[in-house]
């Protein structure tokens, strides 16, 4: 089974710029969850979605940040404008739909962002 | 509201001697409980996790971890560590129940170095 693919693995782009990142969660997984870790700080939730719906985006930190999952297979992070504090590893991760008990993500190895 | 304490931001360890690295964590509602590690340049990995029942818990590659309530803390033990267990561990809660499953509250993560 392939686990859950992120790219680009490290992008640098200049403050103003525009920043696409893609993942591709397991197949059949209906849950997609970002996650985000700024230089120093912990791992912090951004957004969960069930199929292409929103379920959560309540750890977005402001509106220069737009995801989207069409279909409800991949997904991506836009950041546009790109701000130096927009800096760190943004993790995506996958879950099958709610059974008994917890659901178990499965991360992807994280897309590094540099802002200059 | 939930928080996550790691209590130390690094250890250094021997090969074959016992390590603990110590997670508190503080929660109004009920909480399920993981241990995620990280290698380098890979993403994160599930060690284990506590959902109900026995509160000593056996993960992979040889680690445990003992859920107390009344000290609300959730610490990773192992007896004898190897060079290959260096790496960043997170310590990370959810609640248990609506639509919080998979929303994870992470520690700000221990880096656990072993020596030769």
């Amino acid at each position: 089974e392939a686990g859950v693919t992120q790219f680009p693995s490290h992008s640098v782009i200049e403050k103003g710029q525009t920043v696409t990142l893609r993942c591709d969660p397991i197949s059949g997984h209906d849950n997609l969850y970002w996650y985000r870790r700024v230089m120093g700080k912990e791992i912090k939730f951004l957004l969960h979605f069930v199929k292409e719906s929103k379920q959560d985006e309540s750890g977005m930190p402001n509106n220069r940040f737009l995801a989207e999952r069409t279909g409800g297979t991949y997904s991506t992070l836009k950041v546009q404008p790109a701000e130096l504090e927009d800096s760190g590893v943004y993790f995506c991760a996958s879950s099958q739909a709610r059974g008994g008990g917890a659901n178990v993500l499965t991360f992807g190895a994280g897309s590094r962002l540099t802002v200059l | 509201a939930q928080s996550v304490t790691q209590l130390d931001s690094q250890v250094p360890v021997f090969e074959e001697a016992p390590v603990e690295l110590r997670c508190n964590y503080s929660s109004s509602v009920s909480v399920y409980l993981f241990w995620y590690v990280q290698y380098p340049n890979q993403g994160l990995q599930l060690l284990l996790k506590y959902l109900s029942g026995s509160t000593l818990v056996k993960g992979i590659n040889g680690f445990e971890a003992e859920f107390n309530k009344s000290q609300t803390s959730f610490h990773l033990r192992k007896p004898s560590v190897h060079i290959s267990d260096t790496a960043e561990y997170f310590c990370a809660v959810s609640g248990t129940g609506g639509t919080s499953y998979g929303k994870l509250t992470f520690g700000q993560g221990t880096i656990l170095t072993v020596h030769p």
